[in-house]
């Protein structure tokens, strides 16, 4: 069974550049998490869908952050314009259901804005 | 949240045992305790969690002591490729409680 999927593993861009990140969540979980991963932060929770729909967007660090859910088994993290302090790793993670059982991550996107 | 209290680092003999102790001092009857691993450059990989009771599963063993004060997450027989970052979450199980506060949790070094 295929874990959690994300792409691309790695990402280099330049200030100013639109960037997009993609998940392919665990067929059947019904939540999903969008994580950040820095020195300085640790992890952090970006942003939380439950069936599709966002449920908490507190930790979305300010308006250059959008994510969407369009489906079950997709959904993407968009930074637009980026800046070099977004530089950090991305995870995805999903659940089985609305009761916060365990979250399974992926392997992350690591993201390096010049 | 309950917080926890973790050593920040420990080192580990190949083929040994490995005890990692949390402090969890403030939890709440409800609270379970989670155990999550970061090996360098991967995701947190999910290990195993507890409410009162001892469990054990493929990968290790959590001892949750009577009073729930702390736990002690056990790896029966460490290999080099458990060298990683071992997270301590204390945490409810219910739609209002989704977020994993990830603590600084303790640098396991397994040595050959």
């Amino acid at each position: 069974d295929a874990g959690v999927i994300q792409s691309p593993r790695h990402e280099v861009t330049e200030m100013g550049q639109e960037v997009t990140l993609r998940c392919k969540p665990i067929s059947g979980h019904n939540s999903l998490f969008w994580y950040r991963q820095t020195m300085m932060r640790g992890l952090e929770l970006l942003i939380y869908f439950n069936n599709n729909v966002p449920i908490d967007d507190s930790g979305m660090p300010e308006d250059r952050f959008s994510a969407k859910m369009p489906n079950a088994s997709f959904s993407t993290l968009k930074i637009q314009p980026s800046e070099p302090r977004d530089s950090a790793v991305y995870f995805c993670a999903s659940a089985p259901g609305p009761n916060q059982e365990t979250q399974y991550f992926g392997p992350g996107t690591r993201l390096l804005v010049l | 949240d309950a917080k926890t209290t973790q050593p920040p680092s420990m080192d580990c003999a190949e083929g040994r045992a490995a005890n990692l102790p949390c402090n969890h001092s403030t939890i709440s009857g409800n609270e379970y305790v989670y155990w999550y691993r970061q090996i360098h450059s991967q995701g947190p990989q999910y290990i195993i969690h507890g409410l009162k009771n001892n469990e054990t599963n493929e990968m290790a063993s959590l001892i949750i002591t009577e009073d729930r004060k702390s736990s002690t997450l056990i790896l029966p027989h460490a290999t080099l490729r458990d060298t990683a970052v071992y997270y301590c979450i204390v945490r409810l199980r219910s739609s209002n409680d989704y977020k994993l506060s990830f603590g600084a949790g303790t640098t396991v070094t397994v040595r050959a």
